[in-house]
């Protein structure tokens, strides 16, 4: 238990359908990211909030669509996925922006039909 | 930008044998962690290093930042069952706050 969870753990969706991913931190932390977790892939940095502020988007497409309502809170909306979107979305949280430690939520598994 | 190699990608040993596992970088890293998944579940931290030539332990786990600042490695000792998953590195450069995760190492134990 690292203290961020994620809901749904597992998300099967069609292209058209419009879904939101989950997550939860209970560390008191500031900043909150999501990632993208593909077979033999690195994990790749998808979007960052430190204080419910935006402050990194990596060229993400617009189909995903990130949300944060509080410090504790974030999700990530999706509309219109393909196929290639199916991976593990991780969230993680870390005390600020560029601090060292990063806690990571178990993920959600997407599968993309 | 910056990349991570990590090698081996995989490993297949028997139970009571060390393990080591390293990864490189094209730059000069100031921060070295190393993370473990198992899985269904995310990334774990197992060792955090800030220091060129750091030596830092976490019970069977030992992990030395490279004294180029271009490499660390992981060691584990005496493996036991729970030690399988996927074992990744990751690191942040100068002024930047992002972190750079490596392709992993995923561990499997023979019985």
């Amino acid at each position: 238990e690292t203290g961020v969870t994620q809901t749904p753990r597992h998300l099967v969706m069609g292209m058209t359908n419009k879904k939101s991913l989950k997550c939860e931190q209970h560390l008191g932390h500031n900043a909150m990211y999501w990632y993208k977790q593909s077979a033999k892939k690195p994990l790749e940095l998808m979007f960052v909030y430190s204080l419910e502020e935006r402050v990194e988007n990596n060229s993400v497409p617009s189909r995903f669509s990130p949300e944060c309502p509080n410090s504790s809170h974030l999700f990530l909306h999706l509309h219109t996925l393909q196929p290639e979107d199916s991976a593990l979305y991780l969230c993680a949280s870390s005390q600020e922006v560029g601090n060292n430690e990063q806690f990571f939520g178990p993920g959600t598994r997407l599968t993309v039909l | 930008g910056q990349q991570l190699n990590q090698s081996p990608q995989s490993m297949f040993i028997q139970e009571g044998e060390d393990v080591s596992m390293n990864c490189t970088s094209s730059s000069i890293f100031n921060t070295w962690l190393w993370y473990k998944q198992d899985p269904g579940e995310g990334p774990v931290l197992l060792i955090a290093l800030y220091k060129a030539g750091e030596l830092t332990s976490n019970g069977r786990l030992t992990a030395q930042f490279g004294i180029t600042r271009k490499d660390s490695f992981l060691n584990i000792s005496a493996s036991i069952p729970s030690d399988v998953g996927i074992y990744f590195c990751a690191g942040r450069t100068f002024g930047n706050e992002k972190l750079t995760f490596g392709t992993g190492t995923r561990l499997t134990i023979i019985p």
